[in-house]
């Protein structure tokens, strides 16, 4: 089974609403990633949180960590229709230089 | 332009053809990655390189050979393939032995096998 697995695997929205999708892993790790993909082309890092942060802020995206929950969601405020794209949670363990991604949540912002 | 530069960014190969991906970054990162993103699949890695050296082989057929021969460049030799081979092949980047610090992607070749 995956490590990041992220929900909803898609969501459509309207310009200037919300987007928040979640992400939920299974082993300890020593932190959570966010990357963005645009279709057909390579994975873009956001932002990324380490295991003993709660809550991290980028310009608009709001990502939050529970590692007791063993999850984390990441949002954007005041969604543009340039941020429609796959987003994806990836998790690095505490051993180890592996990034393990999970499947990804399609995000469409409607004009 | 996130400084890691893969070619070719389209190949079409025949089962019985042989070809090699290139992946190339100037970063100082000495960790290396090929992922494999096949539709509706999440992001399956299949070789890390670490200082040159592979330290991770997931379980990938031998149809696949990465080669690492610097740690500015890395390769995948591809062989005598499968249609289901068909897919967009991801490599990354990263500064080895800090945790806490991102990977970067290149545009990814986008190999279709017929």
């Amino acid at each position: 089974s995956q490590q990041g697995e992220e929900d909803p695997q898609a969501l459509s929205i309207q310009e200037g609403e919300n987007a928040t999708m979640n992400c939920s892993y299974k082993t300890s790790i020593n932190n959570l990633q966010w990357y963005r993909q645009n279709s057909g082309r390579g994975l873009v890092h956001l932002i990324l949180i380490r295991s003993n942060e709660r809550e991290k802020h980028s310009g608009r995206l709001r990502v939050t960590l529970d590692t007791s929950k063993k999850s984390s969601s990441l949002l954007i405020t005041a969604s543009r229709a340039a941020d429609t794209a796959s987003y994806f949670c990836a998790t690095r363990k505490a051993a180890g230089n592996k990034l393990t991604f999970g499947g990804g949540t399609r995000v469409l912002v409607k004009p | 332009e996130t400084g890691v530069t893969q070619t070719p960014r389209h190949l079409v190969m025949g089962m019985t053809n042989k070809k090699s991906l290139k992946c190339e970054q100037h970063l100082g990162h000495n960790a290396m990655y090929w992922y494999k993103q096949s539709a509706k699949k999440p992001l399956e890695l299949m070789f890390v390189y670490n200082f040159k050296e592979q330290t991770e082989n997931n379980s990938v057929p031998s149809r696949f050979s990465p080669e690492c021969p610097n740690s500015s460049h890395l390769f995948l030799h591809l062989h005598t393939l499968q249609p289901e081979d068909s897919a967009l092949y991801l490599c990354a980047s990263s500064r080895q032995g800090s945790e806490n610090t991102e990977a970067f992607f290149g545009q990814g070749t986008r190999l279709t096998v017929v």
